[in-house]
């Protein structure tokens, strides 16, 4: 079956404990891409990836940190994280070869304290 | 920039009314446009999508049209179910540079369906 693959679904962290969380597709899409939803603001987008070693800043970066070192895995780490990161994640893929329409994992809810 | 702005929400219905999303887009050249639903406690879904000017997109008796002119791209079914109760999200994408294939959100909007 397609699909984008996030772990963990649920997290609970403290103040400045790095974690990272990991997304995975089977599509052998190109690009990939991790959003933030939030009550009110819709999804935004943090970072995202057009190919392997190739990523880019989205519209919120700060306080996260990406990698792209196989075309399959992207995972979104949060280096010091802090409570306004309490969000619902999202990581999503697309073939390059059109605007065909995104695949979205099922998300991760993560609290920080 | 890009930008998406949906009608405030929550919207509430009863069974077999009819639904409409106002959907009104800004972006340079030509966008994508896309319907996603989320269903409580999941991902985003693709729901529908068109491509350029006076396409359709449909699905599961949901329809949009790209009206290029009024950059406007709303979401109806004549008659939602319990089972259409979901988030539903407007977006459009830009292909083509460093943005390729960025999607854009619109806020979002809360449908309610009752028997």
């Amino acid at each position: 079956e397609a699909q984008v693959t996030q772990n963990p679904r649920y997290l609970i962290t403290v103040t400045g404990k790095k974690l990272t969380v990991t997304c995975s597709q089977n599509m052998n899409h190109e690009y990939m891409s991790w959003y933030r939803q939030d009550p009110g603001l819709g999804l935004r987008q943090i970072y995202y990836s057009m190919n392997v070693e190739v990523t880019d800043k989205g519209d919120v970066p700060e306080g996260y940190k990406v990698s792209r070192k196989e075309k399959r895995n992207f995972p979104l780490i949060l280096e010091s994280p802090s409570p306004n990161q309490t969000s619902l994640y999202f990581c999503a893929s697309s073939s390059s070869t059109g605007p065909g329409g995104y695949t979205f994992g099922s998300g991760t809810r993560l609290t920080v304290v | 920039g890009n930008s998406v702005t949906q009608m405030e929400g929550p919207v509430t219905l009863s069974e077999e009314a009819f639904l409409t999303i106002n959907c009104t887009y800004t972006a340079t050249g030509y966008p994508s446009l896309f319907w996603y639903v989320q269903y409580p406690g999941e991902g985003l879904q693709l729901l529908l999508k068109a491509t350029k000017a006076d396409d359709k997109g449909s699905n599961k008796g949901f329809e949009a049209t790209y009206r290029k002119e009024t950059t406007s791209f709303h979401l109806e079914k004549g008659s939602v179910q319990v089972s259409d109760s979901a988030v539903y999200f407007c977006a459009l994408s830009r292909a083509g540079g460093t943005s390729y294939g960025k999607l854009t959100f619109g806020q979002g909007t809360i449908l309610t369906v009752h028997p």
